[in-house]
């Protein structure tokens, strides 16, 4: 079975300061999906980046990018210039499309909080 | 477009109750995913909808069921309700065509307390 964990459950960063959140999966599966969700105080949870496991290249989107290690089975997520906008809890998630395992699992998240 | 739609947003039961919660995806989306969200447990997928029949489906006992409606709109009940069934159930809406672009849009949830 697939596995995601998140072992820090909670970190802080200071405003404009750099920040990563650690992930790590369990998989049998060569081709899957990697994401990282954010889910803000008021709850509703919006996707931040997505990997796809054939992609050798690293994924970015403007101050968020991810350090992909295959091998090692690691998915990490960075936060450059952070922002008090930042500030939410964090999930990491797997998902392949194939079968009954088509489905995302998500670690138990991590809670960031951002210091002006 | 129109976001998912949740309803209702909180709800207060007591045990043995049953409940049923609604969710209406984006427009022209096919699959509905529903999610259990606790403190303790996490996130907990619960199951998936996709043009009226149920693709997959987690490890929840028969008391929580689904279905999905020719609109694709997803209700889920729950039977005989327990006080561990208290959390936030959150519905997820994606295309459904399972590409890799597919992306999972999140409801705001419906925040169950079971007294």
């Amino acid at each position: 079975a697939q596995t995601v964990t998140q072992s820090q459950p909670e970190m802080s960063v200071q405003e404009a300061e750099t920040v990563t959140l650690s992930c790590t999966y369990d998989t049998s599966e060569s081709d899957y999906y990697l994401f990282w969700y954010k889910q803000p105080p008021s709850r509703q949870m919006i996707l931040v980046i997505r990997q796809e496991a054939y992609k050798q290249q690293n994924a970015t989107e403007n101050r968020f990018s991810v350090n992909f290690q295959k091998a090692a089975k690691s998915f990490s997520l960075k936060i450059s210039d952070s922002q008090l906008g930042d500030a939410a809890m964090y999930f990491c998630a797997y998902r392949t499309y194939t079968g009954a395992n088509s489905k995302l699992t998500f670690g138990k998240g991590i809670t960031l909080s951002v210091r002006p | 477009k129109a976001g998912v739609t949740q309803t209702p947003r909180y709800l207060i039961k007591t045990r043995g109750q049953q409940v049923t919660l609604s969710c209406s995806p984006i427009s022209g989306h096919r699959s509905v995913s529903w999610y259990q969200q606790t403190p303790g447990q996490g996130l907990q997928f619960l199951f998936e909808y996709f043009s009226e029949t149920q693709r997959n489906k987690g490890n929840f006992p028969g008391r929580f069921s689904g279905r999905q409606f020719s609109n694709s709109r997803s209700e889920m009940n729950v039977s005989t309700l327990e006080l561990g069934d208290s959390a936030l159930y959150l519905c997820a809406s994606v295309e459904g065509t399972r590409r890799p672009t597919d992306t999972q849009y999140f409801g705001p949830g419906t925040r169950l307390t079971v007294l």
